[in-house]
Formats: structure tokens, C-alpha cells, sequence
């Protein structure tokens, strides 16, 4: 299986801040990437697919980037409404997998 | 909108079946693009990819769980399950269904969740 390993596991910092998290995969993966996003007591929501799209309706403080097995996703300037658990998700290969998650926190 | 809602036991003993269903409005399960998916998340944990399903019936069950799964789809009803065989306390998990967009393999509409518990 392709393993996804992000970091930080989690980050306090205040609104307004830029936050960048990134996913590193065990091997290329091309550009096959996903991010999501899931507040606490609720079901993750597609932010980016394809490492560098914004799903319609996200705003656009979120972008991604990267290729191969780097990527990065930033909140350019955090809002409150931001506070949650992030994820990466590889489709390069069967099974699919999720990173570990990264808590973004307030200060 | 695409809406899913799954539904089933939310409290199991060991060795028994877990079976889930997840049903589909505002969208038909047969439309051609998308797979039918399940996902699960250990308390305070991260997301575990269960499976897919399509609405021909082909499916891609994670290793992971050595062979104790069966998904299938009634498109009849708009709905599709998982069937999870001899349970133990490390199946305990909020269960999620999902839609899968098929180009991006993207996981574009999720139901709400559903905990189970595994307990004897």
C-alpha cells in the first residue's frame, strides 16, 4: 500500500495566519492527490482534487499544490471556521489511502 | 443535491455480521461516473478506506480486511451495502458511505456517519 505521511499532526495558530500542511507519499504518485477537510462530529468535505483544484464552493483562501511525492495544502489567511482536522487522500493505486491527519487549532 | 444516509445496528457482539445500507436520493446510483464507497474512523482516529462498489455489481475490497467484507447494490431502491463479517472490538468505528467521483477518484458526497460499537 502507498503510504501518506503528513505534517504537521497538528498546529496552533491565530486567525489570520498562513497554514501549510504537507502529505508525502511512499512513491510517486503523480499528481492523483485529494485533500479534505472534517470538523469535529462531522463527515469530511472534498477541498482539492487532483493536488492542485479547488472543489466548487471552497473558497478560494485554500489552494494545493505538488507532484510526484510532495504536496502541500495552504489557508492563506485562517479563519475560524477553518478549525478542523485535514487530510490527504492518494488515488495513484488501489487501495486508496488517507494520510494521518493534521488538528489545526486556534491559539 | 446528492444526499446518502446509511443505516443499521449501532451496537453489535463479537463474531456477528455488521450489515450497513446506504441510501441515495437527489441522484440515481446507476448514473455512469461515480463508484459507491464505505469508509471507516476509529474513535479519535484517522480515515480507513473500506471498498467500492459500482452499480454493475463490480467491486475493490481493501486487503486489509482479509476477505471479510461483501458490498453489494440494489438499484431498485437506490441504495447499496456492506456486509462485515465476525466482527471484534477493532471493527468499533464511525462508518461512513460515500460517492466517488470517478475521474478524480474523490470522495465528493459523504452520508452523515454512523457509529457501531462492538461489544460483548
Amino acid at each position: 500500500d502507498i503510504q501518506m505521511t503528513q505534517s504537521p499532526s497538528s498546529l496552533s495558530t491565530s486567525v489570520g495566519d498562513r497554514v501549510t500542511i504537507t502529505c508525502q507519499a511512499s512513491q510517486d504518485i503523480r499528481n492523483y492527490l485529494n485533500w479534505y477537510q472534517q470538523k469535529p462530529g462531522k463527515a469530511p468535505k472534498l477541498l482539492i482534487y487532483d493536488a492542485s483544484n479547488l472543489e466548487t464552493g471552497v473558497p478560494s483562501r485554500f489552494s494545493g499544490s505538488g507532484s510526484a511525492t510532495d504536496f502541500t495544502l495552504t489557508i492563506s489567511s485562517l479563519q475560524a471556521e477553518d478549525i478542523a482536522t485535514y487530510y490527504c487522500q492518494q488515488y495513484d493505486d488501489l487501495p486508496w489511502t488517507f494520510g494521518q491527519g493534521t488538528k489545526v487549532e486556534i491559539k | 443535491q446528492v444526499q446518502l444516509q446509511e443505516s443499521g445496528p449501532g451496537l453489535m457482539k463479537p463474531s456477528q455480521t455488521l450489515s450497513l445500507t446506504c441510501t441515495v436520493s437527489g441522484g440515481s446510483i446507476i448514473r455512469g461516473g461515480y463508484y459507491w464507497t464505505w469508509i471507516r474512523q476509529h474513535p479519535g482516529k484517522g480515515l480507513e478506506w473500506i471498498g467500492y462498489i459500482y452499480y454493475s455489481g463490480s467491486t475493490y475490497y481493501n486487503p486489509s480486511l482479509k476477505g471479510r467484507i461483501i458490498m453489494s447494490v440494489d438499484t431498485s431502491n437506490n441504495q447499496f451495502s456492506l456486509n462485515l463479517s465476525s466482527v471484534t472490538a477493532a471493527d468499533t468505528a464511525v462508518y461512513y458511505c460515500a460517492r466517488v467521483r470517478d475521474m478524480i477518484r474523490a470522495f465528493d458526497f459523504w452520508s452523515p456517519g454512523t457509529m457501531v460499537t462492538v461489544s460483548s
